[in-house]
C-alpha cells in the first residue's frame, strides 16, 4: 500500500516534443504528490508538487496532472528539452511526523536533440 | 534559498578506514535526514532527525553512525564499511518532520574499496 508505481522506464523524446511520464498509488492517505529531476551526479531536485484538491498545475513547462478516483498523478513536460534529459522520480507522502517520502522507480528521460 | 550543502562530494574508502560526511542547511528547518541512493534508483530513506533527536532509524546497520550536532547540521560518521556500501548519500531537510517538502543537497558520491 505504501508502493508508488511509475512508468515507463525510459523515455526517448525528441526536442519540442511532449514528455510524458504517469505514477499511480494505493494509500489513499497520501496527500501530496511531489516530482523531482535528479541530474547525474547531482541531488534529486524538487521540481513541482500537487495537492489532491486540485486536478492540475502548471508552472512553465512543467504540468503536473492529477486524477483523485484513478488515484493517478502524471508528469507532463512541454516543449522538451536537450537540458530537460534527466531522471525524474514521482513521491507521495501524507502530512504528519513519521510519514516519509515514498518515491517512485524513476524514469530516464532522454530528449534527442 | 532552498540550499543543503554537502561535503565532501567525493570520498573513497578502505574497509577499515573512519570517515565522516558532513551536511549543512541554513533555513531553519528541524528536520533533517540521510539517504542513500545505489545507481539507477530512488533514495532509501536511512535516519530522521526531529529537533536534534533521531526520530527514524530503518534498520540501518551500526557501521553507519548519524549524528546531529546542532539544528544546523548533520554527520554521517562510516566505519568498516563493505564494498556495497559504495553509494550516493543524499542529506536532505524539511521544515518540521512531516512537513511536504523536502529539500536535498548534492549528495557525497561514496566509493568502498
Amino acid at each position: 500500500q505504501q508502493q508508488v508505481k511509475q512508468s515507463p522506464q525510459s523515455l526517448i523524446v525528441q526536442k519540442g516534443g511532449i514528455s510524458i511520464i504517469n505514477c499511480a498509488y494505493e494509500n489513499t492517505a497520501f496527500d501530496y504528490f511531489p516530482w523531482y529531476q535528479q541530474f547525474p551526479g547531482k541531488g534529486p531536485a524538487l521540481l513541482i508538487a500537487i495537492r489532491p484538491d486540485v486536478s492540475e498545475k502548471k508552472e512553465g513547462r512543467f504540468t503536473i496532472s492529477f486524477n483523485k478516483s484513478a488515484k493517478q498523478f502524471s508528469l507532463h513536460i512541454m516543449d522538451s528539452q536537450p537540458g530537460d534529459s534527466a531522471t525524474y522520480f514521482c513521491a507521495a507522502k501524507s502530512f504528519g511526523y513519521g510519514n516519509k517520502l515514498v518515491f517512485g522507480a524513476g524514469t530516464i528521460l532522454r530528449v534527442k536533440s | 534559498d532552498t540550499e543543503v550543502t554537502q561535503t565532501p562530494k567525493h570520498l573513497v574508502m578502505g574497509m577499515t578506514n573512519k570517515k565522516s560526511l558532513k551536511c549543512e542547511q541554513h533555513m531553519g528547518h528541524r528536520a533533517m535526514y540521510w539517504y542513500k541512493q545505489k545507481a539507477k534508483k530512488p533514495p532509501e530513506l536511512m535516519f530522521v532527525y526531529s529537533y536534534e533527536k533521531l526520530s527514524i532509524n530503518e534498520s540501518v546497520p551500526s557501521r553507519f553512525s548519524p549524528e546531529c550536532p546542532n539544528s544546523s547540521l548533520l554527520n554521517l560518521h562510516l566505519h568498516a564499511l563493505q564494498p556495497e556500501d559504495s553509494a550516493l548519500y543524499l542529506c536532505a531537510s524539511s521544515q518540521e518532520d512531516g512537513s511536504y517538502e523536502q529539500y536535498f543537497g548534492p549528495g557525497t558520491r561514496l566509493t568502498v574499496t
